[in-house]
């Protein structure tokens, strides 16, 4: 089906590497959310784009974190000097517009830092 | 947004109804209840959301209360596959309402 594609669906590194992340949202879709689950607990809000616009980064981590959506479609968290507190599962989400529309998740990037 | 409230978890036997209650007393006029479930290594599902009126769709019922500070999700007949955390999220609708903001959930086990 035509859902939300992150790739790839694990990624292991060691620390100190850069990683990036991708996430192909539903197509159409103008808003995307990128959010981190740590084992064990609910998903975290990291960052919002309405098109290609970061309207909300708050939730980033540190600045070693950093989102693009260049063309208002594809988007990429990348992970600067990777720690092991980053280890987690990275999910995007898309949905038609803000509001009240639902967001779509994708299933996830595992990441593991060693 | 207003916090909810959950059982940790429930058990349900395959082919009943599950019934799957949330509190959120401190829910405001313009906030929306969301429903999504996460299935062992899978991204959160989206089910059903509702404003004060109940809703259906094809995969579950949403009742809220009559002075919205509470709402069950029903799964009318539960199934092995409806194994899977089940978060309540309240969320407003307006500017910058756009987060959802994800609780512990409640762990739904359907039992054969």
């Amino acid at each position: 089906g035509a859902g939300v594609s992150q790739s790839p669906r694990y990624k292991v590194a060691k620390r100190g590497q850069d990683v990036a992340l991708r996430c192909d949202p539903i197509s159409g879709h103008v808003s995307l959310f990128w959010y981190q689950q740590a084992l064990g607990q609910g998903p975290e809000f990291l960052t919002y784009f309405q098109n290609e616009a970061q309207l909300d980064k708050s939730g980033l981590p540190s600045d070693r974190f950093f989102a693009e959506r260049p063309e208002g479609s594809v988007s990429t968290l990348k992970i600067q000097r990777t720690q092991q507190e980053d280890s987690a599962v990275y999910l995007c989400a898309s949905s038609l517009y803000g509001g009240n529309q639902p967001q779509h998740f994708g299933d996830g990037t595992r990441l593991s830092i060693l | 947004d207003a916090k909810t409230t959950q059982p940790p978890s429930m058990d349900c036997a395959e082919g009943r109804a599950a019934n799957l209650p949330c509190n959120h007393s401190t829910i405001s006029g313009n906030e929306y209840v969301y429903w999504y479930r996460q299935i062992h290594s899978q991204g959160p599902q989206y089910i059903i959301h509702g404003l004060k009126n109940n809703e259906t769709n094809e995969m579950a019922s949403l009742i809220i209360t009559e002075d919205r500070k509470s709402s069950t999700l029903i799964l009318p007949h539960a199934t092995l596959r409806d194994t899977a955390v089940y978060y309540c999220i309240v969320k407003g609708s307006g500017g910058s309402n756009y987060k959802l903001t994800f609780g512990k959930g409640t762990l739904l086990t359907v039992n054969p």
